[in-house]
């Protein structure tokens, strides 16, 4: 069974800093991973989806990286602004017949002016 | 501009009583699903549909309905037999089923047992 854990569950870092969500999963066997941003009280926002042959995506100030072999994805924000304050959540999908995705629990993001 | 549109976006509901969720999207894609987010925990598969008149249970199925008659649209019905039904529920739509697409959701609606 996959299990998907991200670390720190909270981050509160000054504006303009870079920084790294991290995110592991157990089963390597994926066929890609996406991320996420939510709002509280709102849905999830799609920010980048990485295939399992692929190792990173960029969009923007985003960067997200993948080790399927160590089980890991970590996305890189650069020159955090009081905007990236949310939630982040890492979602990886493995086969099965239809779509199975596990999601992380998330790292609730503060970004402080 | 396309998207998935979820209604209402608050509901309150008494014990015993049903309850319908609406999700209708307007990107085109075939698979459709249903995800309950709590406190702490990750979100969960509630139902899925991969075609219209075809829905499969997920995770936690249990006290839950879904019906799939349009390719647009997936209700979801929260039924007196569900034993903690107060949660965020969330609809997704993806491309296709068959391969892992992009997952895009839509605004939630919030549901409260009074």
């Amino acid at each position: 069974k996959q299990e998907v854990t991200q670390i720190p569950a909270a981050l509160s870092v000054p504006e303009g800093e870079n920084l790294v969500l991290n995110c592991s999963f157990t089963d390597s066997a994926i066929y890609n991973l996406q991320w996420f941003r939510q709002d509280p009280g709102k849905g999830l926002t799609s920010l980048l989806l990485i295939q399992s042959s692929q190792r990173e995506q960029t969009s923007g100030r985003l960067n997200a990286s993948l080790d399927k072999s160590s089980g890991r994805s970590t996305l890189y924000i650069a020159a955090s602004q009081p905007g990236d304050s949310a939630t982040y959540l890492c979602a990886v999908m493995n086969s099965g017949g239809y779509q199975k995705v596990t999601f992380g629990t998330g790292t609730k993001l503060q970004v402080i002016p | 501009d396309g998207g998935i549109t979820q209604s209402p976006k608050y509901l309150f509901r008494k014990e015993g009583q049903n309850v319908t969720l609406s999700c209708e999207q307007n990107l085109n894609h075939d698979a459709m699903y249903w995800y309950r987010q709590d406190p702490g925990q990750g979100l969960r598969l509630i139902y899925y549909s991969q075609i219209v008149n075809d829905f499969q249970k997920g995770d936690i199925a249990e006290g839950y309905s879904v019906s799939r008659e349009k390719k647009e649209s997936f209700p979801l019905t929260v039924t007196s037999a569900q034993k903690n039904p107060t949660a965020f529920y969330l609809c997704a739509s993806s491309p296709a089923a068959g391969f892992a697409g992009e997952l895009f959701f839509g605004e939630g609606s919030r549901l409260t047992v009074l």
